[in-house]
């Protein structure tokens, strides 16, 4: 079994649209976050959670809205997709939100394509 | 903004140890070094963390220095898999604690 799994593993899409990646976690972790990984190949963290709650807002387009449903999930959606937003996208895992706990657990990630 | 400083790229033969470098002389005594990896096309992987002592795993060795202010990471046998990307990243310990990865080193291993 995959530890943290994300859907779909591909997307490509017009600019405009709206679209949404999926994640979830079977590792019973409290804390889950997203990262965005550009052309460049820098990493940066976008969001997090613990225990469905918001703890890690980056400076991020408001067009870009996490939802977590319960704390073995975490969504990322996209509004008004623009050129600018195709990255690889990471969902991660931690035990908790201190750290404490060492490591985090990565996805595969979702590779978006904007035209 | 990242807190460590890397080589670009380094290379090593396989079999033999790739001993990689991070300068990071403004870490706080709070904070952990922590090393993770990502081969290519895949997510990032957890290699290593420690704060003052040197520590080591199945996967590879972190040899801090006395002062902190540096590390390296050790991988006794490197490999053909062992290419990718490592990066070492400072990290304190607490609410809301943050991974924030740098550009990282690319490890070339050669047959």
């Amino acid at each position: 079994d995959t530890a943290v799994s994300q859907t779909p593993k591909y997307l490509v899409t017009q600019m405009g649209n709206d679209k949404s990646i999926k994640c979830e976690q079977n590792l019973g972790h409290d804390t889950m976050y997203w990262y965005k990984q550009d052309s460049k190949k820098f990493l940066k963290i976008m969001f997090s959670y613990n225990n469905k709650e918001l703890i890690i807002n980056e400076t991020v387009p408001n067009r870009f809205s996490p939802k977590s449903p319960d704390k073995a999930h975490l969504n990322l959606h996209i509004n008004s997709l623009e050129l600018g937003d195709s990255a690889v996208y990471f969902c991660a895992s931690s035990q908790d939100s201190t750290g404490a706990t060492g490591e985090l657990f990565f996805g595969e990630g979702s590779r978006l394509t904007v035209l | 903004d990242a807190k460590t400083t890397q080589p670009p790229s380094m290379d090593c033969a396989e079999g033999r140890a790739a001993n990689l470098p991070c300068n990071h002389s403004t870490i706080s005594g709070n904070e952990y070094v922590y090393w993770y990896r990502q081969i290519h096309s895949q997510g990032p992987q957890y290699i290593i963390h420690g704060l003052k002592n040197n520590e080591t795993n199945e996967m590879a060795s972190l040899i801090i220095t006395e002062d902190r202010k540096s590390s390296t990471l050790i991988l006794p046998h490197a490999t053909l898999r062992d290419t990718a990307v490592y990066y070492c990243i400072v990290r304190s310990h607490g609410a809301n604690s943050k991974l924030t990865f740098g550009k990282g080193i690319t490890l070339s291993v050669r047959p």
